[in-house]
C-alpha cells in the first residue's frame, strides 16, 4: 500500500526567506508525482508535475525535484511572499493502477 | 479553469438518508476521481473511475458506491449516511497520459450529516 508523508506539517517564515516542503513515498512504482496549492475552503490547484522518468519542473519561483528510487521528492519555494501562504500537497499516481494518492500536506505561511 | 463542476455546494442530511453528489466535467477526461478531506487525514480516495462503467475502489470506499453512465458525469452515493461522513469531498478529473495532463479539483461539497 503506497504510503504519501509530507514534512513539516507546517512551517511559519519571514517574507523573502527561500524554503524547501518534503514529500516522501513508500512505493517507487509511480507515473508522476504531483504538487498542489489549497487556499482555505477552496478546492486544490496544480502546480507542478514530474514524470517519473524526470528529475525536476520549474515554474516560476517554484522547482519540483523527484528522486523516484530514494522516494523523495521537495518542493523549493525562491523569495517566499505572504500571498504563498496555504497548504501544498504532493500526490503520485501510481503506474499500474491510476490510482492519485495524496499526503497530509504542509501548511505555510509567509509572515510580512 | 477546467470545466469541473460540483453540486450540491453544501448540503445536511440526517442520518440513515441517502445523498448523492454529482461532479459534472466539460474537458472529457477519462479519469474521475472522489476523495474526502478531513482534519488530520489529508485527502483519501474513495472511489475512482478509468472510464464509463469503469470504477474501483480506493483506500476508505466502505459506505460509498459510485456510478459512472457518460464520460462527464461522476456520481457518489451515500447509500445511508453515517456522522463519520461528515467531510468535505472533492472531485478530480485528469486526462489519459498520452497527454500528460496534470490532475483538475472542483470546489468541494461540504456534507453535514446530523
Amino acid at each position: 500500500k503506497q504510503e504519501v508523508t509530507q514534512i513539516p506539517a507546517a512551517l511559519s517564515v519571514p517574507e523573502g526567506e527561500n524554503l524547501v516542503l518534503n514529500c516522501s513515498f513508500t512505493d517507487s512504482a509511480i507515473y508522476n508525482l504531483q504538487w498542489f496549492r489549497q487556499d482555505p475552503g477552496k478546492g486544490l490547484t496544480s502546480l507542478l508535475l514530474i514524470q517519473s522518468s524526470q528529475r525536476e519542473q520549474t515554474s516560476g519561483r517554484l522547482n519540483a525535484s523527484l528522486d523516484k528510487s530514494s522516494g523523495r521528492s521537495t518542493l523549493y519555494i525562491a523569495a517566499s511572499q505572504p500571498g504563498d501562504s496555504a497548504t501544498y500537497l504532493c500526490a503520485v499516481e501510481m503506474d499500474s493502477s491510476y490510482k492519485l494518492i495524496f499526503g497530509s500536506g504542509t501548511r505555510l505561511l509567509v509572515r510580512p | 479553469d477546467a470545466g469541473i463542476t460540483q453540486s450540491p455546494r453544501h448540503k445536511v442530511t440526517e442520518t440513515g438518508t441517502p445523498v448523492t453528489l454529482r461532479c459534472h466535467q466539460t474537458e472529457n477526461h477519462r479519469y474521475m476521481y472522489w476523495y474526502r478531506q478531513d482534519p488530520g487525514h489529508g485527502l483519501r480516495l474513495i472511489h475512482y473511475s478509468y472510464g464509463v462503467k469503469d470504477t474501483d475502489k480506493g483506500e476508505v470506499s466502505d459506505g460509498y458506491s459510485v456510478s459512472r453512465s457518460k464520460t462527464e458525469d461522476f456520481l457518489l452515493t451515500l447509500e445511508s449516511a453515517t456522522s463519520s461522513q461528515t467531510s468535505v469531498y472533492f472531485c478530480a478529473i485528469s486526462g489519459n497520459r498520452v497527454e500528460n495532463t496534470e490532475a483538475f479539483f472542483g470546489q468541494g461539497t461540504r456534507l453535514t450529516v446530523v
